[in-house]
């Protein structure tokens, strides 16, 4: 069965405080994998899409990798605004569930909270 | 451009009532999926329709439905509400050729069954 962990649950830092979030992944074949930020209130927010193990994206203070069993989204030198919770997500390419569509397994999510 | 519209933005039902949650796609997105999210099961998929055909279903009961029209507007409905259905119910619109991952999400609609 197709599975999503993000770790950890939730994580407090510091301005400046530079941390890593975890998502782990099983899929019978990885179509892509996904970031999303969501703040309170509101839909996600697409952020990266990574294909291939070693592939990395990099946004802002974000960068994303990926490995064969795990993706991690690296926060350098966090702001306030990066505060909200992160999700990981990914798209199975052999279930018959995402056959060329846009069906996405998602994780719960990693809530960041970062202090001035 | 304008995003995806969800109406209505907060509901109260009571059990065994249904309900029927709308969404506008942004323009030109033929493709239009539903999720439901809640605390405990973080989002959980539960269907896609594209060009007014249910492409895929998630493992909901058959008390979910949904049906997207000719102008790729799409709404959702639950019949027989349950306590376990409160849940926020997001929708997102996308490109489907070329699809790479990014979901257009509207605010979601928050559903509450007492």
């Amino acid at each position: 069965e197709d599975q999503v962990t993000q770790s950890p649950e939730a994580l407090r830092l510091q301005e400046g405080e530079s941390s890593s979030l975890n998502c782990s992944y099983t899929v019978s074949g990885l179509r892509g994998l996904f970031w999303y930020r969501q703040d309170p209130g509101k839909g996600p927010e697409f952020l990266f899409t990574l294909y291939s193990a070693g592939e990395e994206k990099e946004k802002e203070r974000l960068k994303a990798t990926l490995t064969k069993k795990e993706s991690f989204l690296h926060i350098t030198a966090p702001k306030p605004e990066d505060s909200a919770t992160y999700l990981c997500a990914v798209q199975d390419g052999l279930s018959s569930l995402n056959q060329a569509g846009t069906a996405l397994i998602f994780g719960k999510g990693t809530t960041l909270s970062v202090s001035s | 451009k304008a995003g995806v519209t969800q109406t209505p933005r907060y509901l109260i039902k009571t059990r065994g009532q249904q309900v029927t949650l709308s969404c506008s796609p942004i323009s030109g997105h033929r493709s239009v999926s539903w999720y439901q999210q809640t605390p405990g099961q973080g989002l959980q998929f539960l269907f896609e329709y594209f060009s007014e055909t249910q492409r895929n279903k998630g493992n909901f009961p058959g008390r979910f439905s949904g049906r997207q029209f000719s102008n790729s507007r799409s709404e959702m409905n639950v019949s027989t509400l349950e306590l376990g259905d409160s849940a926020l119910y997001l929708c997102a619109s996308s490109f489907l050729q070329g699809f790479a991952g990014e979901l257009f999400f509207g605010e979601g609609s928050r559903l509450t069954v007492l």
